[in-house]
């Protein structure tokens, strides 16, 4: 099946400085990958659709100067976190979009805490 | 907007038993409706899905039925085993953009079956 992986796992840095987390599509191409942030014991919350060689689509609410998406490859989605704060503690998840078969395979998540 | 409502959990059953969670939507027009799994330390996974009205999904014993006239797409399996212990999402996709489908999803239901 479609593997999705992100890197790290789970990242802890201070308040002020920025974090990029990876989103890479290991066996199969994807023009479009979406970000996902996940707030305990709630649904995930689409934040933006990366395609491919293009800016991103944020959803509303979503501050785009803070949360940097950048897809440069049909393989790569990466979020960076810019001069993060506590609030931005969250689990962020990735998706990538497979038109083969309609479908999106999803990451395992990584889980920053802003201290 | 698009939303989903779903059964709260936890859910703890014992093996063998039936298992329901129900899942309620709200959308404009007529979306796909989708039931992710996820186990611990992995990503969502979809388990099943359906695209029109009366579809029913099915995957490794569970079912699901699309009833547009409740706007219901609720999750059962006959008898559940140890396996299935995981935290179930129901979705749906808003069809607006060939290929580059959103996801709403609902909170989760974490599920735990006990031998």
């Amino acid at each position: 099946g479609a593997v999705v992986s992100q890197h790290p796992s789970w990242v802890i840095c201070k308040s002020g400085t920025s974090v990029k987390i990876e989103c890479r599509s290991l066996d199969f191409q994807a023009t479009t990958m979406f970000w996902y942030r996940q707030f305990p014991k709630q649904s995930l919350m689409l934040m933006a659709t990366s395609n491919e060689g293009s800016k991103a689509t944020y959803e509303q609410g979503v501050e785009k100067d803070k949360f940097l998406i950048n897809h440069a490859s049909l393989t790569l989605s990466t979020l960076t976190v810019t001069s993060a704060h506590p609030e931005d503690s969250s689990f962020y998840i990735c998706s990538a979009y497979r038109l083969s078969s309609y479908e999106q395979y999803f990451g395992p998540g990584t889980r920053l805490t802003v201290t | 907007g698009n939303s989903v409502t779903q059964m709260e959990g936890p859910v703890t059953l014992s093996e063998e038993a039936f298992l329901t969670i129900n899942c309620t939507y709200t959308a404009t027009g007529y979306p796909s409706l989708f039931w992710y799994v996820q186990y611990p330390g992995e990503g969502l996974q979809l388990l099943l899905k359906a695209t029109k009205a009366d579809d029913k999904g099915s995957n490794k014993g569970f079912e699901a039925t699309y009833r547009k006239e409740t706007t219901s797409f609720h999750l059962e399996k006959g008898s559940v085993q140890v396996s299935d212990s995981a935290v179930y999402f129901c979705a749906l996709s808003d069809q607006t953009n060939f290929g580059n489908e959103k996801l709403t999803f609902g909170t989760g239901t974490r599920l735990t079956i006990i031998p």
